[in-house]
C-alpha cells in the first residue's frame, strides 16, 4: 500500500510563530512532492512544489525535502490567521496520479 | 476557462438513483482527475485521463462508477444506482500535462448527498 502520511492536527501556533507541517511517504520511487491548502468548505489550493532534495522558499513558506528519509515539510513563517487551514501533502505516486494525504488542521490565534 | 468548472455545485438524489457530474478542465490542459473527498477524509483519486483516454482508472470504487471525456475537453463522472455510502465531494483537477511535476488545479466540487 503506497501511503502519504501526515498528522491530523489541530496544530495550534500563536500568530507571528512558525508552523511546521510534516508529511512522510513510502513509495521510495516518489519524485514530486506538492503542499495544498484547503480552507473549509472549500477545494483545495497548491501553494508549493518540490522535486529535489534540500530546501526550496516562496515568500513565508518553505518547503523541505529529504528523500533517503522519506519525508517532506512545510515551514509557514510569521503565521497570521488567515493561514487557518487544512494542509494536504500530495505526493507523485506512479506515471501521474497525486496521492494526498489526510491532511493537517493548522489554527493560527490572533 | 480560467479556471475549472464543476456542475452542478449541489446534486441531492434518492438511493438508486443515476447522475451525472460534469467537469470543464482549464482550456488546453490535457490531463484530467477526478477525486472524491468525504466527510474530514482525505482526497481519494478516481481516475485519471490523458486526452480522451484513461491510463488509470484504478480508483473507480465499484462498476456503478465510469467516466468519459470527449474533444479533449469536457468529463462527465457517471454514477449508477447511487448508494448513501456514495456521498462525498466530487472534485474534479487538470493539469497542463500528465507528467510527474503536473501542478493540479481544482474546481470548487460538487457535493452529492444521497439520501
Amino acid at each position: 500500500q503506497k501511503e502519504v502520511e501526515q498528522n491530523s492536527g489541530p496544530l495550534s501556533v500563536p500568530e507571528g510563530a512558525i508552523a511546521s507541517l510534516n508529511c512522510t511517504y513510502s513509495d521510495r520511487g516518489s519524485q514530486s512532492f506538492f503542499w495544498y491548502r484547503q480552507y473549509s468548505g472549500k477545494s483545495p489550493e497548491l501553494i508549493m512544489f518540490i522535486y529535489s532534495n534540500g530546501d526550496k522558499e516562496d515568500g513565508r513558506f518553505t518547503a523541505q525535502l529529504n528523500k533517503a528519509s522519506q519525508y517532506v515539510s512545510l515551514l509557514i513563517r510569521d503565521s497570521q490567521p488567515s493561514d487557518s487551514a487544512t494542509y494536504l501533502c500530495a505526493v507523485n505516486i506512479g506515471y501521474s496520479t497525486l496521492t494526498f494525504g489526510k491532511g493537517t488542521m493548522l489554527l493560527v490565534s490572533p | 476557462g480560467a479556471g475549472v468548472s464543476q456542475s452542478p455545485s449541489n446534486k441531492v438524489t434518492e438511493k438508486g438513483k443515476d447522475v451525472e457530474l460534469r467537469c470543464d478542465p482549464i482550456s488546453g490542459h490535457t490531463a484530467l482527475y477526478w477525486y472524491r473527498q468525504s466527510l474530514g477524509q482525505g482526497l481519494e483519486f478516481l481516475i485519471y485521463f490523458q486526452g480522451n483516454s484513461a491510463p488509470d482508472k484504478s480508483g473507480l470504487p465499484s462498476d456503478r462508477f465510469s467516466a468519459e471525456r470527449t474533444g479533449g475537453s469536457v468529463s462527465t463522472l457517471t454514477i449508477q444506482r447511487t448508494q448513501q455510502e456514495d456521498s462525498a465531494v466530487y472534485l474534479c483537477a487538470s493539469s497542463a500535462n500528465g507528467m510527474r511535476s503536473a501542478k493540479l488545479f481544482f474546481g470548487s466540487g460538487t457535493q452529492l448527498s444521497v439520501l
